[in-house]
């Protein structure tokens, strides 16, 4: 399987925890987007990296959350100090240049 | 920015029924237009796009035409099956990191 993969792919936690979610990209893909999705709504971007380079935040990345692609290759995304409000499912996406985005299956975030 | 509008749903069809579902966009230029499909407990999947205007995106039976006259990307099957239930997303993308989601409308097909 060549596609984007996550890990893992459900996580419950207890508010306060932190939590880390990894990302491996389709391999040539250069860019790696991260988006968070609510129930009942599309994805939300949240960050977004040009081989290692975060070149964009959005103002929905508190200074909770913090992402890395320390090797240009696979991503992480690490939330701390949990709250209930960031219970949601988060994406992974890559992209060739300007090319299609392509996801990962997600990873489900539960925050008790 | 861009912003993407669909059809509310649920919407609900028996097999082998016509389908629609409604997307609008604003953008800024042109954007690449997409239909994306999430099964339940999956990430998103392609289903289909379309780069400029008056093409047409098609896969499995779908098909959206990108009319920038009317800004839209409306999805249409003309024969829906069961295995079709899923909640679908349109999408805008200017290629400036700033790809815009529709809300998804969730479609179930009863035999």
């Amino acid at each position: 399987d060549t596609g984007v993969s996550q890990d893992p792919r459900h996580k419950i936690t207890k508010r306060g925890q932190n939590v880390t979610f990894r990302c491996d990209p389709i391999s040539e893909h250069n860019r790696l987007y991260w988006y968070r999705q609510t129930l009942g709504q599309g994805p939300e971007f949240l960050t977004y990296f040009q081989n290692e380079a975060q070149l964009e935040k959005s103002r929905l990345l508190s200074d909770r959350f913090s992402a890395e692609r320390p090797k240009g290759s696979f991503s992480t995304l690490e939330i701390q100090r949990t709250e209930q409000g960031d219970s949601a499912m988060y994406l992974c996406a890559s992209r060739l240049g300007p090319d299609t985005q392509y996801f990962g299956p997600g990873t489900r975030l539960t925050v008790l | 920015g861009n912003s993407v509008t669909q059809m509310e749903g649920p919407v609900t069809l028996s097999e082998e029924a016509f389908l629609t579902i409604n997307c609008t966009y604003t953008a800024t230029g042109y954007p690449s237009l997409f239909w994306y499909v999430q099964y339940p407990g999956e990430g998103l999947q392609l289903l289909l796009k379309a780069t400029k205007a008056d093409d047409k995106g098609s896969n499995k039976g779908f098909e959206a035409t990108y009319r920038k006259e009317t800004t839209s990307f409306h999805l249409e099957k003309g024969s829906v099956q069961v295995s079709d239930s899923a909640v679908y997303f349109c999408a805008a993308d200017n290629h400036n990191n700033d790809m815009r989601f529709g809300a998804g409308t969730r479609l179930t097909v009863k035999p």
